[in-house]
């Protein structure tokens, strides 16, 4: 597609749930980021997909997330058993392997109650 | 995550003046961005800085990066309400490719 898209737009839980939220990159792009945004605060990093190898997890607040990539295509982030703490808006980016430009989704607001 | 030192933290000011802001790392970046981001809309990328010393324009927008490569700025001119949002830097070290970002500048424009 022509930009990152990110579903659901808005998502509302009760706390204990578990929650999917699915990313699609720009076709081409290699790297594939997600990062959390709570209320009036800047942008936390959670996880970095680039290509076939590991991902980098070093931003994962907890083992209640995780997160998937199928080769260079859609990814999902997995919230288990959802806190009220989690509620804030999660952002994917993608970028190429040519150029340092990260491109974002319009993100996810999640709201836990 | 390691973030920069953005400043000021927020600004108000009236149409048709400049605004300026910075970001400052410990740490020197191969890549300086900057971002705006819109109430309820994700980051949009602005300005890509790929050499120290480079200064580029975007319309009213101007940013460089410093020649340290520990620091780049973002001014714009003639500011006019559209420019109302959230402004973040973000470098990208030599290696690795973790994007750092700044905490964040909030822009009012009194009409």
């Amino acid at each position: 597609g022509a930009g990152v898209s990110q579903s659901p737009s808005n998502k509302v839980t009760e706390k204990g749930k578990d929650v999917e939220l699915r990313c699609d990159p720009i076709s081409g792009h290699t790297a594939l980021y997600w990062y959390r945004q709570r209320l009036g605060q800047g942008l936390e990093f959670l996880i970095y997909f680039q290509g076939n190898s590991a991902p980098d997890k070093s931003g994962l607040p907890s083992d209640r997330f995780s997160a998937e990539r199928t080769g260079e295509s859609v990814s999902t982030l997995t919230i288990q058993r959802t806190q009220q703490e989690d509620s804030a808006v999660y952002l994917c980016a993608s970028s190429s392997e040519i150029y340092n430009e990260q491109f974002f989704g319009p993100g996810t607001r999640l709201t836990v109650l | 995550g390691q973030q920069l030192n953005q400043s000021p933290q927020s600004m108000f000011i009236q149409e048709g003046e400049d605004v300026s802001m910075n970001c400052t790392s410990s740490s020197i970046f191969n890549t300086w961005l900057w971002y705006k981001q819109d109430p309820g809309e994700g980051p949009v990328l602005l300005i890509a800085l790929y050499k120290a010393g480079e200064l580029t324009s975007n319309g009213r927008l101007t940013a460089q990066f410093g020649i340290t490569r520990k620091d780049s700025f973002l001014n714009i001119s003639a500011s006019i309400p559209s420019d109302v949002g959230i402004y973040f830097c973000a470098g990208v070290p030599n290696t690795g490719n973790q994007f750092y970002f700044g905490t964040g500048t909030s822009l009012t424009v009194i009409p």
